[in-house]
């Protein structure tokens, strides 16, 4: 069964405090995804990642930085956390394929809080 | 702006019952995908649709993809409360392999 783990269900941070997310998939992909979702905005891209040490913008990558050092890890990092980051964040990893003809699988999300 | 709208925002409906959820999109696209997501957990796959492709089937579901419109509907058939979730649409935008872009969501109710 294939699987998407995120670090942390629920956590809560302070501003300006330096927080770190962590994904793992078993499933050998590739692709690997950070989102936000927020009510009324749907889910946001953050950064992708399609290869060891490779790492792409998304559509909101302001106030995030990202590290892919082994194929199985996908880490979101908030340099400075503030209020307005507070959140539910979704990591996602996909295969590489021709045509690119496929799905994303999801971890289950982490509601992130900052104070 | 969003890539994809789906339409309606919310749904309620009673078990039994069809429930329909649309999709709109800017662009071109390579495919489109409809996923679901329970209160509070990570999004799960439902269907993709490839470009050139009209109507696909899976169980309960049917997707249909109008290009010319740039539209998506997703019809949920003899509804149960199990359903009563978040249904999304994502778009793989011609030209950008694997990325996809989400809409806003449809909030489906499924009562007894």
């Amino acid at each position: 069964d294939v699987k998407v783990t995120q670090s942390s269900r629920y956590l809560v941070k302070r501003t300006g405090e330096k927080v770190f997310l962590e994904c793992v998939q078993d499933m050998d992909h590739e692709n690997m995804f950070w989102y936000r979702q927020d009510p009324g905005l749907g889910l946001r891209l953050i950064y992708f990642s399609y290869d060891v040490k490779m790492k792409e913008k998304g559509d909101i990558p302001e106030g995030y930085s990202v590290s892919r050092e082994k194929k199985e890890r996908f880490s979101l990092i908030l340099e400075s956390a503030s209020t307005n980051q507070t959140s539910m964040y979704l990591c996602a990893s996909s295969p590489i394929g021709s045509g690119s003809f496929y799905e994303q699988y999801f971890g289950p999300g982490t509601r992130l809080t900052v104070t | 702006s969003q890539q994809g709208e789906e339409d309606p925002q919310a749904l309620s409906i009673q078990e039994g019952e069809n429930a329909t959820m649309n999709c709109s999109y800017k662009t071109s696209i390579n495919n489109l995908q409809w996923y679901r997501q329970n209160s509070g957990r990570g999004l799960v796959h439902l269907i993709l649709i490839r470009s050139n492709e009209r109507e696909k089937h899976s169980g309960r579901l049917r997707v249909t993809l109008d290009t010319s419109k740039k539209s998506s509907s997703l019809l949920i058939t003899a509804s149960r409360a199990a359903d009563t979730a978040s249904y999304f649409c994502a778009t793989e935008i011609t030209g950008t392999a694997s990325k996809l872009t989400f809409g806003t969501g449809t909030r489906l109710q499924v009562t007894l």
